[in-house]
């Protein structure tokens, strides 16, 4: 049974911040990982695409990195804002062919 | 505006009913992908089509089908509707490839 997870589960940070969560995937068969930011009442979007060990991408204030080898990936966010508030999902592909898998998902509340 | 279709926004029907839920995916995507969100959970991954073709099947009861047509719409059918059904039903699309995926705006299904 493939089992994608996210840590933590939530999180309070004051304005100006800096956090990071973290997506664990099983380590075997590896496609991509991707990151999502879904804000209430609105869909999810997507942030990053990651395909290769040691993949490192950036976004703004926003970056993250990929460990294939021992199933992990981290999502930081530098000096967060009140509108970085949102969960953020990673999307598990372990084949082409193969059912994508979101983990639970970590809630981050920026306090202002 | 991720430039994914999805129709109607709302439905309320009655259990044991059947109802059909439209997407349209971004100009140029040939896959599809359908989600469902119950309360309380996250986005479980219900089936996958790739240019008319089923590609990947998750967690989707015997009760739902869909299928992509000619013109890359795609269509989610759901029969024998239970209580259980209520969920916020997602449509994605994506290029080929391990591609990000453009959500739609969901549709709400409530069962009473």
């Amino acid at each position: 049974i493939l089992n994608v997870e996210q840590s933590p589960q939530s999180l309070h940070v004051q304005e100006g911040d800096s956090t990071n969560f973290t997506c664990s995937f099983p380590s075997s068969n590896f496609y991509a990982l991707h990151w999502y930011r879904w804000e209430t009442a609105k869909s999810p979007e997507a942030l990053f695409v990651m395909t290769l060990n040691g993949d490192e991408k950036k976004k703004g204030r926003i970056s993250a990195t990929l460990n294939t080898k021992e199933g992990y990936s981290y999502l930081y966010i530098k000096g967060s804002q009140p509108e970085d508030s949102a969960t953020y999902l990673c999307a598990f592909m372990k084949t082409s062919y193969d059912k994508v898998i979101f983990g639970p998902g970590t809630s981050l509340s920026v306090i202002p | 505006d991720s430039g994914v279709t999805q129709t109607p926004k709302h439905l309320i029907t009655a259990t044991g009913q059947r109802v059909t839920l439209r997407c349209s995916p971004r100009s140029g995507d040939l896959s599809v992908y359908w989600y469902q969100q119950s309360l309380d959970q996250g986005l479980q991954f219900l089936i996958q089509y790739y240019n008319g073709e089923e590609r990947a099947k998750g967690n989707i009861l015997e009760r739902f089908s869909a299928q992509q047509f000619p013109d890359l719409h795609s269509e989610l059918n759901l029969s024998s509707l239970e209580l259980g059904d209520s969920a916020l039903y997602f449509c994605a699309s994506s290029p080929s490839g391990p591609n990000e995926q453009f959500f739609g705006p969901g549709t709400r299904l409530t069962v009473l």
